[in-house]
Protein backbone atom coordinates (compact mmCIF):
# COMPACT_ATOMS: atom_id res chain seq x y z
CA UNK A 1 0.00 0.00 0.00
CA UNK A 2 1.89 3.11 -1.39
CA UNK A 3 -0.59 5.58 0.44
CA UNK A 4 0.06 9.48 -0.93
CA UNK A 5 3.03 9.39 -3.20
CA UNK A 6 4.54 12.43 -4.68
CA UNK A 7 7.32 13.01 -7.16
CA UNK A 8 9.56 14.31 -7.82
CA UNK A 9 11.10 15.05 -4.35
CA UNK A 10 13.67 17.58 -5.48
CA UNK A 11 13.47 20.30 -8.24
CA UNK A 12 15.06 23.32 -9.04
CA UNK A 13 13.28 25.99 -11.69
CA UNK A 14 14.47 28.80 -13.22
CA UNK A 15 12.13 31.63 -12.95
CA UNK A 16 9.47 31.92 -15.24
CA UNK A 17 9.62 28.12 -16.05
CA UNK A 18 6.87 25.64 -15.66
CA UNK A 19 6.52 22.51 -13.83
CA UNK A 20 3.67 19.89 -12.74
CA UNK A 21 4.13 18.67 -9.19
CA UNK A 22 2.78 14.76 -9.38
CA UNK A 23 0.28 13.42 -6.72
CA UNK A 24 -1.05 10.57 -6.77
CA UNK A 25 -3.06 7.85 -3.80
CA UNK A 26 -3.96 4.62 -4.26
CA UNK A 27 -6.81 4.81 -1.52
CA UNK A 28 -9.93 5.46 -3.17
CA UNK A 29 -9.54 8.74 -1.28
CA UNK A 30 -12.23 11.42 -2.58
CA UNK A 31 -10.47 14.68 -1.01
CA UNK A 32 -7.35 15.91 -1.96
CA UNK A 33 -5.56 18.80 -1.03
CA UNK A 34 -1.95 20.87 -1.64
CA UNK A 35 -0.37 22.77 1.17
CA UNK A 36 3.05 24.37 1.27
CA UNK A 37 4.98 24.68 3.91
CA UNK A 38 7.31 27.77 4.75
CA UNK A 39 9.25 27.78 7.58
CA UNK A 40 7.93 29.83 10.53
CA UNK A 41 4.23 29.46 8.35
CA UNK A 42 3.19 26.33 9.09
CA UNK A 43 1.70 24.90 6.27
CA UNK A 44 -0.95 26.68 4.24
CA UNK A 45 -3.68 25.35 1.40
CA UNK A 46 -3.50 26.10 -1.67
CA UNK A 47 -5.73 24.07 -3.87
CA UNK A 48 -8.45 21.05 -2.54
CA UNK A 49 -10.58 18.56 -4.05
CA UNK A 50 -13.68 17.13 -2.90
CA UNK A 51 -13.79 14.12 -6.35
CA UNK A 52 -13.03 13.68 -10.22
CA UNK A 53 -13.86 17.11 -11.81
CA UNK A 54 -14.80 19.21 -8.42
CA UNK A 55 -11.51 21.91 -7.22
CA UNK A 56 -11.53 24.62 -5.24
CA UNK A 57 -9.50 27.46 -3.95
CA UNK A 58 -7.54 27.56 -0.34
CA UNK A 59 -5.77 30.23 0.96
CA UNK A 60 -2.28 31.17 -0.86
CA UNK A 61 -3.96 29.87 -4.73
CA UNK A 62 -2.54 32.31 -6.87
CA UNK A 63 0.42 31.63 -9.34
CA UNK A 64 -0.62 27.44 -9.03
CA UNK A 65 -3.39 25.51 -11.21
CA UNK A 66 -4.68 22.40 -10.80
CA UNK A 67 -7.03 19.83 -11.98
CA UNK A 68 -8.61 16.24 -10.96
CA UNK A 69 -9.24 14.22 -13.96
CA UNK A 70 -9.30 10.92 -11.97
CA UNK A 71 -10.03 9.72 -8.26
CA UNK A 72 -6.32 8.53 -8.00
CA UNK A 73 -4.45 11.69 -9.24
CA UNK A 74 -4.06 15.37 -8.37
CA UNK A 75 -1.04 17.29 -10.54
CA UNK A 76 -0.30 20.90 -8.91
CA UNK A 77 0.74 23.15 -11.77
CA UNK A 78 3.29 26.23 -12.17
CA UNK A 79 2.88 28.11 -15.11
CA UNK A 80 5.53 30.59 -14.27
CA UNK A 81 7.57 30.26 -11.63
CA UNK A 82 8.63 32.50 -9.11
CA UNK A 83 11.06 32.76 -6.40
CA UNK A 84 8.30 32.91 -3.82
CA UNK A 85 7.41 29.65 -5.13
CA UNK A 86 10.54 28.28 -3.32
CA UNK A 87 9.15 25.94 -0.70
CA UNK A 88 7.93 22.65 0.52
CA UNK A 89 5.08 20.96 -1.17
CA UNK A 90 2.70 18.59 0.41
CA UNK A 91 -0.26 16.65 -1.44
CA UNK A 92 -2.43 15.32 1.45
CA UNK A 93 -5.96 13.06 0.93
CA UNK A 94 -8.88 11.60 3.02
CA UNK A 95 -11.76 9.09 2.44
CA UNK A 96 -14.03 11.90 3.00
CA UNK A 97 -14.31 15.81 3.78
CA UNK A 98 -16.06 15.62 7.14
CA UNK A 99 -13.69 16.45 10.52
CA UNK A 100 -13.24 12.89 10.68
CA UNK A 101 -11.69 12.15 8.20
CA UNK A 102 -7.71 12.17 8.70
CA UNK A 103 -5.44 13.52 6.19
CA UNK A 104 -2.96 10.94 4.83
CA UNK A 105 0.47 13.11 3.66
CA UNK A 106 2.80 12.39 1.23
CA UNK A 107 6.44 13.20 1.74
CA UNK A 108 7.03 16.41 0.09
CA UNK A 109 8.08 17.91 -3.01
CA UNK A 110 11.32 20.58 -2.46
CA UNK A 111 11.05 23.35 -4.86
CA UNK A 112 13.62 25.90 -5.49
CA UNK A 113 12.92 28.89 -7.95
CA UNK A 114 16.17 30.59 -8.45
CA UNK B 1 -11.39 31.61 12.06
CA UNK B 2 -10.50 28.82 13.72
CA UNK B 3 -6.31 28.87 14.36
CA UNK B 4 -3.93 27.48 16.59
CA UNK B 5 -0.86 28.50 18.16
CA UNK B 6 2.36 27.24 18.80
CA UNK B 7 4.29 29.39 21.25
CA UNK B 8 7.60 27.62 21.13
CA UNK B 9 10.00 27.13 18.07
CA UNK B 10 12.42 25.10 19.33
CA UNK B 11 12.43 22.75 22.68
CA UNK B 12 15.32 20.71 23.59
CA UNK B 13 14.88 17.90 26.22
CA UNK B 14 17.05 15.16 27.54
CA UNK B 15 16.55 11.86 26.19
CA UNK B 16 14.36 10.15 29.03
CA UNK B 17 12.80 13.40 30.58
CA UNK B 18 9.32 14.55 29.48
CA UNK B 19 7.74 16.58 27.56
CA UNK B 20 5.18 19.03 26.88
CA UNK B 21 4.51 20.65 23.54
CA UNK B 22 2.23 24.23 23.86
CA UNK B 23 -0.27 24.25 21.79
CA UNK B 24 -3.42 26.76 22.17
CA UNK B 25 -6.69 27.11 19.87
CA UNK B 26 -9.15 30.21 18.61
CA UNK B 27 -12.37 28.82 18.20
CA UNK B 28 -15.79 29.28 20.55
CA UNK B 29 -17.21 26.07 20.10
CA UNK B 30 -15.50 22.43 20.81
CA UNK B 31 -12.71 22.45 17.82
CA UNK B 32 -11.24 19.55 16.52
CA UNK B 33 -7.55 19.20 17.34
CA UNK B 34 -4.69 17.52 15.66
CA UNK B 35 -1.26 16.86 16.34
CA UNK B 36 1.46 15.62 13.68
CA UNK B 37 5.01 14.82 13.28
CA UNK B 38 7.30 15.39 10.97
CA UNK B 39 10.52 13.34 10.96
CA UNK B 40 13.44 15.21 8.38
CA UNK B 41 12.38 14.76 4.84
CA UNK B 42 9.03 12.49 5.69
CA UNK B 43 5.79 13.83 5.39
CA UNK B 44 3.26 14.68 8.42
CA UNK B 45 2.37 11.62 10.42
CA UNK B 46 -0.71 11.96 12.44
CA UNK B 47 -0.02 11.58 16.71
CA UNK B 48 -3.10 11.61 17.74
CA UNK B 49 -6.91 13.89 17.52
CA UNK B 50 -9.34 14.99 19.92
CA UNK B 51 -13.15 15.39 18.64
CA UNK B 52 -15.27 14.90 21.78
CA UNK B 53 -15.43 13.16 25.03
CA UNK B 54 -12.53 12.36 26.97
CA UNK B 55 -10.00 15.21 27.34
CA UNK B 56 -7.30 13.20 27.71
CA UNK B 57 -6.62 10.98 24.21
CA UNK B 58 -3.57 8.74 23.45
CA UNK B 59 -2.11 8.34 20.29
CA UNK B 60 0.93 6.35 19.01
CA UNK B 61 4.31 6.48 20.04
CA UNK B 62 3.78 6.92 23.73
CA UNK B 63 2.38 10.42 22.96
CA UNK B 64 -0.87 11.56 24.95
CA UNK B 65 -2.48 15.62 24.90
CA UNK B 66 -5.31 16.76 27.46
CA UNK B 67 -7.51 19.14 26.25
CA UNK B 68 -8.52 21.74 28.64
CA UNK B 69 -11.20 23.88 27.78
CA UNK B 70 -10.53 26.63 30.18
CA UNK B 71 -6.67 27.54 28.73
CA UNK B 72 -7.98 26.78 25.29
CA UNK B 73 -5.04 24.60 25.28
CA UNK B 74 -4.36 21.24 23.60
CA UNK B 75 -0.95 20.22 24.92
CA UNK B 76 1.34 17.33 23.46
CA UNK B 77 3.45 15.06 26.31
CA UNK B 78 5.33 12.19 26.45
CA UNK B 79 6.63 10.73 29.75
CA UNK B 80 9.91 9.95 28.55
CA UNK B 81 11.87 11.47 25.55
CA UNK B 82 13.12 9.06 23.14
CA UNK B 83 16.28 10.21 21.09
CA UNK B 84 14.19 9.18 18.10
CA UNK B 85 11.48 11.49 19.00
CA UNK B 86 13.45 14.61 17.61
CA UNK B 87 11.02 16.23 15.35
CA UNK B 88 8.98 18.95 14.10
CA UNK B 89 5.86 18.72 15.74
CA UNK B 90 2.16 20.71 14.60
CA UNK B 91 -1.00 21.49 15.75
CA UNK B 92 -4.13 22.12 14.06
CA UNK B 93 -7.36 22.56 14.23
CA UNK B 94 -10.32 21.62 11.76
CA UNK B 95 -11.44 24.46 9.73
CA UNK B 96 -15.10 25.03 8.12
CA UNK B 97 -14.67 26.04 4.28
CA UNK B 98 -12.07 24.49 2.02
CA UNK B 99 -13.46 20.58 2.43
CA UNK B 100 -11.33 18.88 4.61
CA UNK B 101 -9.12 21.85 5.75
CA UNK B 102 -6.55 21.67 8.64
CA UNK B 103 -5.05 24.88 10.09
CA UNK B 104 -1.93 24.42 11.13
CA UNK B 105 0.60 26.40 13.68
CA UNK B 106 3.76 26.85 13.12
CA UNK B 107 5.33 24.06 14.28
CA UNK B 108 7.76 23.27 17.19
CA UNK B 109 11.00 21.82 16.41
CA UNK B 110 12.14 19.38 18.92
CA UNK B 111 15.98 18.46 19.47
CA UNK B 112 16.86 15.60 21.92
CA UNK B 113 20.18 15.20 23.60
CA UNK B 114 21.69 12.01 24.15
Amino acid sequence: NAGVTQTPKFQVLKTGQSMTLQCAQDMNHEYMSWYRQDPGMGLRLIHYSVGAGITDQGEVPNGYNVSRSTTEDFPLRLLSAAPSQTSVYFCASSYGTGRRSPLHFGNGTRLTVT
Amino acid sequence: AQSVTQPDIHITVSEGASLELRCNYSYGATPYLFWYVQSPGQGLQLLLKYFSGDTLVQGIKGFEAEFKRSQSSFNLRKPSVHWSDAAEYFCATFTTGGGNKLTFGTGTQLKVEL
